[in-house]
Parts: structure tokens; sequence; C-alpha cells
């Protein structure tokens, strides 16, 4: 049982690159979130999808775009990378929004 | 807005003895889930255990349990026996029952554990 799936693991781009980030579940789960984390903080909520065909904003979702494909996927765009998005992203899932959330084991994208 | 506040950057503790990390939370609903993670060096985020705050009764995992003070916003997690495995950073968390939109998890900042052998 995989769980929660990103890829890619590393990632480095160049400034104004755009690049999306995959994530997949095989827990039947309707909710999806993506998440940034930066050195002292917590993670900060970017977009969640509470069911298949909805998403949402969070806490920062300035710079990026999501797709929820089909229950299984949920794909985090950066249209146009800036140094400020250099963070570690993680994907997450839960069985309904108010449910505890099972991790994928992140992504860490570096812009340059 | 809700927060999440972990007062305690890092915390130290011997192998075996018990230690307890500190979360308070401000938020105006009365209805929520609160929860403890666990993201090790291997930078995976790991569910410790969870509060349904209607529970009076404190929620306990084997050797992780919580104090949960409902009227003080407080959600402490204490960790008996520690083990090395035990070293990582936590999260405490909180999640918002009412069904309107922006409903998220909200984070703290964390607290970095060390266990000492």
């Amino acid at each position: 049982n995989a769980g929660v799936t990103q890829t890619p693991k590393f990632q480095v781009l160049k400034t104004g690159q755009s690049m999306t980030l995959q994530c997949a579940q095989d827990m039947n789960h309707n909710s999806m979130y993506w998440y940034r984390q930066d050195p002292g903080m917590g993670l900060r909520l970017i977009y969640y999808s509470a069911s298949e065909g909805t998403t949402d904003k969070g806490e920062v979702p300035n710079g990026y775009n999501v797709s929820r494909l089909n229950k299984r996927e949920f794909s985090l765009r950066l249209e146009s990378a800036a140094p400020s998005q250099t963070s570690v992203y993680f994907c997450a899932s839960s069985e309904r929004v108010f449910q505890p959330q099972h991790f994928g084991d992140g992504t860490r994208l570096s812009i340059l | 807005a809700q927060t999440v506040t972990q007062s305690q950057p890092e915390m130290s503790v011997q192998e075996a003895e018990t230690v307890t990390l500190s979360c308070t939370y401000d938020t105006s609903e009365s209805d929520y889930y609160l929860f403890w993670y666990k993201q090790p060096p291997s930078r995976q985020m790991i569910l410790v255990i969870r509060q349904e705050a209607y529970k009076q009764q404190n929620a306990t995992e084997n050797r992780f349990s919580v104090n949960f003070q409902k009227a003080a916003k407080s959600f402490s997690l204490k960790i008996s026996d520690s083990q090395l495995g035990d070293a990582a950073m936590y999260f405490c968390a909180y999640f918002g029952r009412s069904r309107g939109r922006g409903n998220k998890l909200v984070f703290g900042a964390g607290t970095i554990l060390r266990v000492k052998s």
C-alpha cells in the first residue's frame, strides 16, 4: 500500500521556469491538499480539494495553480517559478475534509 | 482566524524519561479536531495522536498522551519512556469542523525534540 506518492522528490529550477508537482493517493480518499514547509515554520496550506471536481485556496495560493485530475491525483503547478517558492512541498490526503491527513514524503524544490 | 502556537522551539529528553510538548491555540469555534504530527529527518509527516474537542477524555496512543484543556485552549503532548526513535520535529495542528469555505489544517511552527542516550 503506497499511500500518498509525490513526484519528483527533488527539483532545481531557474527563475521563470514552469513546473508541475504530481501527487497520487491509492486510499480512495476524497480530500487532497498541497502544503509548503519553510524553515522555522509549520506547514502552510497552498490549495486543497475537498472532493473530486472542487478546489479551494488555502493560506498561500499566490503563484500556484492546482488540478484535481481525478479522485486519485492532485497536481500543483508553478507557472513562473520565483526564488521565494523555494521550499519543501507536501501533498496529503484524507477520507473527508475533517479526517486526519496522510502525507507524502515531500518534494524539495529549489529555484535559482 | 485560527492560530496555533508552540512556544518551545526545541526540547531535550533523556532516553526512558518523560517529556511534555506544549501547544496553545486560538479559535472561536466550539467543535474542532486537534492533532500532533511527527516529522523525523526523513521528512515524512506521521500522525501521532488526535483529539476531538467534544470529547472530554484525553486521547492516548501507547506512550503518547495528551492533556487537552478546552477552556484554556491548551493541547500538550506527553511522551513517556522516550526512545531514540522519538527524535523528530513535532507539529501541533488544528482543524475546525465548521462547514464553511476555508476550512484548513492550521499548523504550529513545530518543536524539535532531541533524545539523549
